[in-house]
């Protein structure tokens, strides 16, 4: 019975790198969400996967953030050029549907030097 | 603009005593609001939620309060225990994206023994 998996914890990456970030949902659940949260704030929705597709994007800041889930399964961030401004905890979650509760992994911390 | 306002960083609270953390929303088209905690370096895990349709949702020593005129909801511990340190953010969805969260700043709660 496991959570939401996340990986790599932390990722330090210098500026103008490329960086991915992996989620591992629950089994079964369907939706799957990232969101970025920055220092001494809550967490900020960047996107929502319904299966394989992305039925929702508009929290993406810029087009140097792209996200996956090719199977409908496992989903990954990818942020291109970055920034020291990118650096922030990434959050994802599952659920069932999105009508049901979110269950969050315990993030990926990123820092950009 | 904060859509959702959690105006206390931290709060103090005496073991077996009544923990209150307060929350404060401007978007009206908000309908389902809920709790979550979080540990550090551990994602939100979700504490209780409650719908627009209702004041009041308890949940063991957890009570979510809603005042919808006021746009304010509120959740009460009582008793306090030391497991119940951790920082607390309050969340909300509704409109025409219900599977997306808005969130608060985050409460640190502080239970002294």
């Amino acid at each position: 019975g496991a959570g939401v998996s996340q990986t790599p914890s932390n990722k330090v990456t210098e500026k103008g790198k490329y960086v991915e970030l992996r989620c591992d949902p629950i089994s079964g659940h369907t939706a799957l969400y990232w969101y970025r949260q920055s220092l001494g704030q809550g967490p900020e929705f960047l996107i929502y996967f319904q299966g394989t597709g992305a039925a929702d994007d508009s929290g993406l800041p810029n087009d140097r953030f792209f996200a996956v889930r090719p199977e409908g399964s496992v989903s990954t961030l990818k942020i291109q050029r970055t920034e020291r401004g990118d650096s922030a905890v990434y959050l994802c979650a599952s659920s069932l549907s999105p009508d049901y509760e979110q269950y969050f992994g315990p993030g990926t911390r990123l820092t950009v030097t | 603009d904060q859509q959702v306002k959690q105006n206390s960083p931290s709060l103090s609270v005496q073991e077996g005593r009544i923990s209150i953390l307060n929350c404060d929303y401007t978007n009206s088209m908000f309908d389902y609001f809920l709790w979550y905690k979080k540990y550090p370096a551990e994602g939100p895990t979700f504490l209780i939620s409650i719908s627009s349709i209702k004041d009041k949702n308890e949940d063991g020593r957890f009570t979510v309060f809603l005042n919808k005129s006021a746009k304010h909801l509120s959740l009460h511990i009582v008793p306090s225990q030391p497991g119940d340190s951790a920082v607390y953010f309050c969340a909300a969805s509704g409109g025409d994206s219900n599977y997306q969260l808005i969130w608060g700043a985050g409460t640190k709660l502080i239970i002294k023994p």
